[in-house]
């Protein structure tokens, strides 16, 4: 596709049940970002990817988030166990490479509400 | 983790009034990157500046990079209501290309 594509778009769940968030990215994007935005606080870094490896995970909150992305291409985020202070705003990046000089591409998102 | 820090958080203002907004940090920025987001959509990067005492113009939108690279402020001239949106200033982390966001300044242009 032209840019970033993530699914859904929104998700309402009950605390306690898993989620899995998914994110296309622009093709041929080898580095892909998950950043998180809560209401009234900016975006905040979770995971980076370079083609299928994770070598930067220090941003997951806790050990109920997890990631993978395979083929170099899909990503997906999941939540386990969620809990009401995981509702947020998940986004996901791309960019040609891991260069800092080359722009990440961003989603628009995906909206996830804990009940 | 460099602490960003964005200001005014919140600003409100008429069509056709100019206004800045403001970036900084208390230590050196390698380079830093200013996006805008609008509700329901993800950011959209909108300069990147590298070079102390550097100035970038797009359109009615003035960048300018602190001459010791800590701070950074973005001016927009005669404001539109199409300027509406969250303005958010980034810096690259030590970590790889990962982006560090300031809690940015939303704005609202009222016609």
């Amino acid at each position: 596709g032209a840019g970033v594509s993530q699914s859904p778009s929104n998700k309402v769940t009950e605390k306690g049940k898993d989620v899995e968030l998914r994110c296309d990215p622009i093709s041929g994007h080898t580095a892909l970002y998950w950043y998180r935005q809560s209401l009234g606080q900016g975006l905040e870094f979770l995971i980076y990817f370079q083609g299928n490896s994770a070598p930067d995970k220090s941003g997951l909150p806790s050990d109920r988030f997890s990631a993978e992305r395979t083929g170099g291409s899909v990503s997906t985020l999941t939540i386990q166990r969620t809990q009401q202070e995981d509702s947020a705003v998940y986004l996901c990046a791309s960019s040609l490479d891991r260069d800092p000089n080359q722009p990440q591409h961003f989603g628009d998102g995906t909206r996830l509400s804990i009940l | 983790t460099q602490l960003l820090e964005q200001s005014p958080q919140f600003l409100s203002i008429q069509e056709g009034e100019n206004l800045t907004v403001y970036c900084n940090s208390s230590s050196v920025f390698s380079s830093l990157q200013w996006y805008r987001q609008e509700p329901g959509e993800g950011p959209v990067l909108l300069v990147t500046v590298v070079t102390g005492g550097e100035v970038k113009k797009l359109k009615r939108l003035t960048f300018q990079f602190g001459d010791a690279r800590k701070d950074s402020s973005l001016h927009i001239t005669a404001a539109q209501p199409g300027d509406t949106g969250l303005y958010l200033c980034a810096q690259e982390g030590t970590s790889g290309s990962r982006l560090t966001f300031g809690e940015g300044t939303q704005l609202t242009v009222n016609p």
